[in-house]
């Protein structure tokens, strides 16, 4: 079952602009994270946001959430032609799991920024 | 850095063959993941491990079995392919209790079964 949905399935974009993904999920969470996978290789971790925080930064991403909407959104600003990347979003399953590591992982987002 | 070690990058395979995935992590994680990675559907959780000798199945089990005789080392086994076992499969460590849950990814293992 999915549980987090990202919006847009792709993003066009030249460099320099910034990119905003938006991911909704279902239940409710202890955390929600977002990872980039590289064409053809596996995903790296970019961030974690927990439950009771609004807002993260980490170099040029920003990561909001609200919990009430069940929805996070991530934004990459100054992108750059290295920024290429699928980018997912994942929430632990239930309530309680978040220890075990088991994540739930939407679809993701295909960006594509253009030199 | 953690580093999760996927034995095989690519692989070919023909119906009916045992197929075995390998993967092992060297940062002493008691979490261990088999995802399967296919377009349109993203990631599904086959099975998990929580300690050695432990397994659970995750959402897409069926067809899968799995093999943790080590901490280091979680295996997945394909019995009898066929060709909808086609994909990319990932495999993720991450820490036990005391953990938020960020998982560590190998590089993939891309199946194909003809």
């Amino acid at each position: 079952s999915q549980q987090g949905e990202e919006d847009p399935q792709a993003l066009s974009i030249q460099e320099g602009e910034n990119a905003t993904m938006n991911c909704s999920y279902k239940t409710s969470i202890n955390n929600l994270q977002w990872y980039r996978q590289n064409s053809g290789r596996g995903l790296v971790h970019l961030i974690l946001i927990r439950s009771n925080e609004r807002e993260k930064h980490s170099g040029r991403l920003r990561v909001t959430l609200d919990t009430s909407k069940k929805s996070s959104s991530l934004l990459i600003t100054a992108s750059r032609a290295a920024d290429t990347a699928s980018y997912f979003c994942a929430t632990d399953a239930d309530r309680g799991s978040s220890n075990t590591g088991k994540l739930i992982f939407g679809q993701g987002t295909t960006l594509q920024v253009k030199p | 850095d953690v580093k999760v070690t996927q034995s095989s990058r690519y692989l070919v395979k023909r119906t009916g063959e045992k197929v075995f995935l390998e993967c092992v992590q060297d940062m002493d994680h008691e979490n261990m993941f088999w995802y399967r990675q296919d377009p349109g559907l993203g990631l599904r959780l086959i099975y998990f491990s929580y300690d050695v000798k432990m397994k659970e199945k995750g959402d897409i089990p069926e067809g899968y079995s799995v093999s943790r005789e080590k901490k280091e080392r979680f295996s997945l086994i394909l019995e009898s392919a066929s060709t909808n076992q086609t994909s990319m499969y990932l495999c993720a460590s991450s820490l036990g209790q005391s953990s938020t849950g960020e998982l560590f990814f190998g590089e993939g293992s891309r199946l194909t079964v003809l």
